[in-house]
């Protein structure tokens, strides 16, 4: 079974707009991960935070984790048409870093 | 630098058929990892190679499906015989390993669809 749920399922807004994805897990992390997969396409990584992180930016992207909730948020900020992908939250735990993909967060971004 | 390498992009097959994928990861990188990832859903993991050793296939279906990674390099998947269950994107991906705190690196995947 896949650890991580992404809240909401899907999510249309206007260009301009932030957008905010949630991701819950359950059991204890080293780190979580958000991807980006734009259709028929593979995955691509977007940004890791540790489990001694609380939070991280990277340009228009702004990742949170509470591990005492056992939650992650993403937000983009300024959204664009090209935001427009799926996004998965992915937690890594154990000595091999096993990764366990969540069930993504369909954006749609409109121009 | 060269990405993960997957072939083919495309695959049609009849149930009962074999088939078999192909990936090339990232120079340098120790750990490849397969998934399969059914419409709609997120990745979910099917085997895992440190190096040339398995460290995880927990949720690989080992009646069926099989994979190697040769001179811990290149990796093939092969499913025989195909079910219609089986029909989904077969993604690839490779990360430095070792250190926990290492992004992957994925392909862009081989589609399969079983009549």
């Amino acid at each position: 079974s896949q650890q991580g749920e992404e809240d909401p399922q899907a999510l249309s807004i206007q260009e301009g707009e932030n957008a905010t994805m949630n991701c819950s897990y359950k059991t204890s992390i080293n780190n979580l991960q958000w991807y980006r997969q734009n259709s028929g396409r593979g995955l691509v990584h977007l940004i890791l935070i540790r489990s001694n992180e609380r939070e991280k930016h990277s340009g228009r992207l702004r990742v949170t984790l509470d591990t005492s909730k056992k939650s992650s948020s993403l937000l983009i900020t300024a959204s664009r048409a090209a935001d427009t992908a799926s996004y998965f939250c992915a937690t890594a735990y154990g000595g091999y870093q096993k990764v366990t993909f969540g069930t993504g967060t369909k954006l749609q971004v409109i121009p | 630098e060269a990405g993960v390498a997957q072939s083919p992009r495309y695959k049609i097959i009849e149930k009962r058929q074999s088939v078999a994928f192909w990936c090339n990861p990232i120079s340098g990188h120790a750990t490849l990892y397969w998934y399969q990832q059914i419409l709609g859903q997120g990745p979910k993991l099917l085997i895992q190679f440190q190096n040339n050793g398995v460290v995880d296939d927990s949720q690989l279906p080992k009646d069926r499906f099989s994979a190697e990674r040769l001179k811990g390099v290149d990796s093939t998947l092969k499913i025989q015989p195909a079910k219609l269950e089986d029909s989904a994107v077969y993604l690839c991906a490779s990360s430095l390993g070792g250190n926990s705190n290492q992004p992957q690196h994925f392909g862009d995947g081989t589609r399969l669809s079983i009549l």
